[in-house]
């Protein structure tokens, strides 16, 4: 069975500091990948999403970048945060090709920033 | 307009009772999904649909992509049913899912 493992849980950090956040998918090989984030009380906005290693799409940039270092890996970074950074962060995978089908969602991390 | 519209943005239900969500598009959409979030934020896949109609169990999903809409019905509420339910269309092969607005949904005991 598919598992999808994100981390941190939760991170609290300061407005310039850099950020990390990790997704890690297992029992799938050559996933779609893909990075939403959510804001308080919002709607989810797709931010990256990537077809195999080593390939990134941007869709909504927000000053956030992402890398797909191993089939398996999906990570979100930034040098510098901003407080409108602060919401929820969600990697899913999907069963790969040119659509966004039937996605599985991991159970994401709650970032704040001050 | 909004590329995705969804409604009701709030709505509240006895337990028991019976209601259905619906997605507008301004767009021709190539599929939709439906979505579930619980109050831990997490996001469950409810449906997947490239046309017609899906059930599983008490749920019910239709999408027609000529009228350009989707609707989620929801027969005989429970109280887990409880949380923010959210559409999220394609609108070519793109891999992009643009989201509706969600609709939180109370169930009442």
């Amino acid at each position: 069975a598919q598992t999808i493992h994100q981390w941190p849980v939760a991170e609290i950090k300061a407005v310039g500091s850099p950020l990390s956040l990790g997704c890690t998918i297992k029992g799938k090989s050559s996933p779609n990948l893909y990075w939403y984030w959510q804001a308080t009380g919002g709607t989810l906005q797709q931010l990256f999403y990537s077809i195999t290693v080593g390939q990134v799409e941007s869709v909504v940039q927000l000053n956030l970048s992402a890398s797909r270092p191993k089939d398996d890996q999906f990570i979100l970074s930034t040098e510098k945060l901003l407080l409108s950074h602060s919401g929820f962060y969600l990697c899913a995978w999907g069963l790969g090709g040119r659509s966004a089908e039937t996605l599985y969602f991991g159970s994401g991390t709650r970032l704040t920033v001050l | 307009g909004m590329p995705v519209e969804q409604n009701p943005p709030a709505l509240s239900l006895y337990e028991g009772a019976d209601s259905g969500l619906r997605c507008n598009f301004s767009t021709t959409m190539k599929s939709v999904q439906w979505f579930q979030q619980n109050h831990r934020g997490r996001l469950i896949t409810l449906f997947y649909l490239a046309q017609g109609t899906k059930e599983n169990g008490r749920l019910k999903s239709t999408f027609n992509s000529k009228e350009r809409y989707s609707t989620l019905h929801i027969k005989d509420a429970q109280l887990e049913d409880s949380g923010t339910y959210f559409c999220a269309a394609e609108a070519g092969g793109n891999n992009k899912l643009t989201f509706g607005q969600g609709t939180v949904l109370s169930v009442i005991p």
